[in-house]
């Protein structure tokens, strides 16, 4: 079945340090890449998508590249801030309803 | 509202107890999802509604797990019997897309209901 796998954290960089967040993923067919974040007492988030081979989504600074050679989609962003510490998941939707599978999270503390 | 909202948003339960918990979803949205999220793990599916059809509950884990959505808005996801095993964040998502609508995981999620049994 699909399934997503994301690198454990907690991950603790400090101010204006680059980061990445390891996802790979299993799936039939063509699924759509989602990174979702979860910041401190709010609701999950959506970051970013692609919905297809080598689209990069971006957005806050954060991007991911749908690397299907690799199956994989990566997290990075060239500077962070405090204000980015949270919980980040990667997720994959195939189908048609929408239905999202996700990693298992990783946590992100950014020290200034 | 403007989003998601979700009560209680904490529910303590004496196992054996039953609870109902409530989502609101955006005003128009077609498709709601409920996932059951267990600390320091990411969110489980758990079933999904089109308007007020049921079309997908293979992740309901019992059959102590029920959910509906008589009117195509308001949900409810009820346990019935609650075991400690059933502690978890519910969290509720809704999207305005349906099958066949462009549907492509963009989900709004809600903050979220806290169970904890004792």
């Amino acid at each position: 079945g699909n399934s997503v796998t994301q690198m454990e954290g907690p991950v603790t960089l400090s101010e204006e340090a680059f980061l990445t967040i390891n996802c790979t993923y299993t799936a039939t067919g063509y699924p759509s890449l989602f990174w979702y974040v979860q910041y401190p007492g709010e609701g999950l988030q959506l970051l970013l998508k692609a919905t297809k081979a080598d689209d990069k989504g971006s957005n806050k600074g954060f991007e991911a590249t749908y690397r299907k050679e690799t199956t994989s989609f990566h997290l990075e962003k060239g500077s962070v801030q405090v204000s980015d510490s949270a919980v980040y998941f990667c997720a994959l939707s195939s189908g048609n309803t929408g239905k999202l599978i996700f990693g298992q999270g990783t946590t992100l503390q950014v020290k200034p | 509202g403007a989003g998601v909202s979700q009560s209680p948003r904490y529910k303590v339960a004496k196992r054996g107890q039953d609870v109902a918990l409530r989502c609101d979803p955006i005003s128009g949205h077609v498709s709601l999802f409920w996932y059951q999220q267990a600390l320091g793990q990411g969110p489980e599916f758990l079933t999904y509604f089109q308007n007020e059809a049921q079309l997908d509950k293979s992740g309901l884990p019992s059959d102590r797990f029920f959910a509906e959505r008589p009117e195509g808005s308001v949900s409810t996801l009820k346990i019935q019997r609650t075991q400690q095993e059933d502690s978890a964040v519910y969290l509720c998502a809704s999207s305005p897309l349906g099958p066949g609508q462009g549907a492509t995981g963009e989900l709004f999620f809600g903050e979220g209901s806290r169970l904890t049994v004792l």
